[in-house]
C-alpha cells in the first residue's frame, strides 16, 4: 500500500530535550516536505527536499533541522524544543514539487512543556 | 508574496443540498491550485487540482471546483452534500516566488464543513 508513515504519532517532551520525528514514504517520490498545523493558521511549510541531499527552508524553518540521506526518509529534528513548537506536524511527499499532489502522513502531535 | 484566503471558518449545509466552500488566492504568475480534505485524526487527502485547461475540475467523492482567473478564485462545490462530507477542507496554491525562485505551496486556514442530516 502506498503510504507516508510518521513516528511517533504522539509525543510529550520538555523544553530543550532534542527529539527526532521520522518520516518515510514507499512511493519513490522525489519531493518531501514537513508542515506544522496550528488552529486558524492552516498548514505552514517548515522544510522541503527536492531530492536526496537537497533540502531548503520553507516559511517557518526556525528551530528545526532536516536531512535527506535516502530517498524514502526525511526526518525532522528539533535540537532544543520550545513550547512554541507545540503543534501538529505532517510529513508529505509527491512525485516532484510541481503540479503533483502531495500524500500526507497521519500526523505527529507534539507537546513541549 | 502569495496568499490563500478561505473567508469562512465554517460552512453549514443540510444533507442533499448543494455546498460551496470558497477560496481566493493572490499570486504572481500562473498558479497550480489544489483542494485537500482532512478527516478527524487523519492526514490531509487530495481531492482535486487545477493545472491548466478546462476551468471546471472534477475530483474525488463527487467534488468539483471552478477556476476563475478574473476573480482569482477556486471554489469547491458539490451538487448534493452527504453527512460523511463533514470535515476540514483546505485550499492550496503553488506558484513561483519571484524573489526566491522557489515554487512555494501555500495553504489556506481551512474551512470546516458541517453537513446536517
Amino acid at each position: 500500500e502506498a503510504q507516508v508513515t510518521q513516528n511517533p504519532r504522539y509525543l510529550i517532551t520538555v523544553t530543550g530535550k532534542k527529539l527526532t520525528v521520522t518520516c518515510s514514504q514507499n512511493m519513490n517520490h522525489e519531493y518531501m516536505s514537513w508542515y506544522r498545523q496550528d488552529p486558524g493558521l492552516g498548514l505552514r511549510q517548515i522544510y522541503y527536499s527536492m531530492n536526496v541531499e537537497v533540502t531548503d527552508k520553507g516559511d517557518v524553518p526556525e528551530g528545526y533541522k532536516v536531512s535527506r540521506k535516502e530517498k524514502r526518509n526525511f526526518p525532522l529534528i528539533l535540537e532544543s524544543p520550545s513550547p512554541n513548537q507545540t503543534s501538529l506536524y505532517f510529513c508529505a511527499s509527491s512525485l516532484s514539487g510541481g503540479h503533483y499532489e502531495q500524500y500526507f502522513g497521519p500526523g505527529t502531535r507534539l507537546t513541549v512543556t | 508574496a502569495q496568499s490563500v484566503a478561505q473567508p469562512e471558518d465554517q460552512v453549514n449545509v443540510a444533507e442533499g443540498n448543494p455546498l460551496t466552500v470558497k477560496c481566493t488566492y493572490s499570486v504572481s504568475g500562473n498558479p497550480y491550485l489544489f483542494w485537500y480534505v482532512q478527516y478527524p485524526n487523519r492526514g490531509l487527502q487530495f481531492l482535486l487540482k487545477y493545472i491548466t485547461g478546462d476551468n471546471l475540475v472534477k475530483g474525488s467523492y463527487g467534488f468539483e471546483a471552478e477556476f476563475n482567473k478574473s476573480q482569482t478564485s477556486f471554489h469547491l462545490k458539490k451538487p448534493s452534500a452527504l453527512v460523511s462530507d463533514s470535515a476540514l477542507y483546505f485550499c492550496a496554491v503553488r506558484a513561483l516566488l519571484m524573489d526566491t525562485g522557489r515554487r512555494a505551496l501555500t495553504f489556506g486556514s481551512g474551512t470546516r464543513l458541517q453537513v446536517q442530516p
